[in-house]
């Protein structure tokens, strides 16, 4: 199996900080990385397919990046509404596997 | 506006069974893969199983293989997870997710979950 760390598994920030999550892969997943949004009592919103490409609607503040083994999830100017848990996860090989997760806390 | 709804959660004991659904709507169901995702109390999230868009391609977890089972009717535009020999460490939401086009486990959307409570 694809076993995904994340790191940090939490940060704290402030509105208007630049975020950024690693997420690094224990095998080669070319660019099959996706990234989500989870706040408390919702369901996963999914923000990145394919390493670098937007989902629909999804704000430009998001970004991504990286191939093959070494990901990053970039929030280039933190807003209220993103405090939350990021996820990362490899659509490469079954089975799938997510990262730990990552928690953005209010500094 | 794509739409899943899932439902058949609830309480059982270890060992009993459960059968979730997972109604979509907004989409032609029958172009896309879906799978299912859990979330025990507190914890990150876990894939569970899958389904290609014609339903012969079926993929599991090794946590619940021998154990679930994933299918789709096309007729009524719903997803189906069957869970037998349930135990304690199957309790969690469980969450239906469709996948984007062209592939079989890149997730874009999700369902609002439906929780599942293995306990004696």
């Amino acid at each position: 199996d694809i076993q995904m760390t994340q790191s940090p598994p939490s940060l704290s920030a402030s509105v208007g900080d630049r975020v950024t999550i690693t997420c690094r892969a224990s095998q080669a997943i070319n660019i099959y990385l996706a990234w989500f949004q989870q706040k408390p009592g919702k369901a996963p919103k999914s923000l990145i397919y394919g390493a670098s490409s937007l989902q629909s609607g999804v704000p430009s503040r998001f970004s991504g990046s990286g191939s093959g083994t070494d990901f990053t999830l970039t929030i280039s100017s933190l807003q209220p509404e993103d405090f939350a848990t990021y996820y990362c996860q490899q659509y490469k090989l079954h089975p799938l596997t997510f990262g730990g997760g990552t928690k953005v806390e209010m500094k | 506006e794509v739409e899943l709804l899932e439902s058949g959660g609830g309480s059982v004991q270890p060992g009993g069974s459960l059968k979730l659904s997972c109604a979509a709507s907004g989409f032609p169901f029958n172009t896309y893969a879906m799978n299912w995702v859990r979330q025990a109390p507190g914890k990150g999230l876990e894939w569970v199983s899958g389904t290609t868009i014609n339903g012969a391609g079926m993929h599991y977890a090794d946590s619940v293989r021998g154990r679930f089972t994933i299918s789709r009717d096309t007729s009524k535009n719903t997803l189906y997870l069957e869970m037998n020999s349930l135990r304690d460490e199957d309790t969690a939401v469980y969450y239906c997710t469709k996948a984007l086009l062209g592939t079989n486990g890149c997730f874009d959307s999700w369902g609002q979950g439906t929780l599942v409570t293995v306990s004696s």
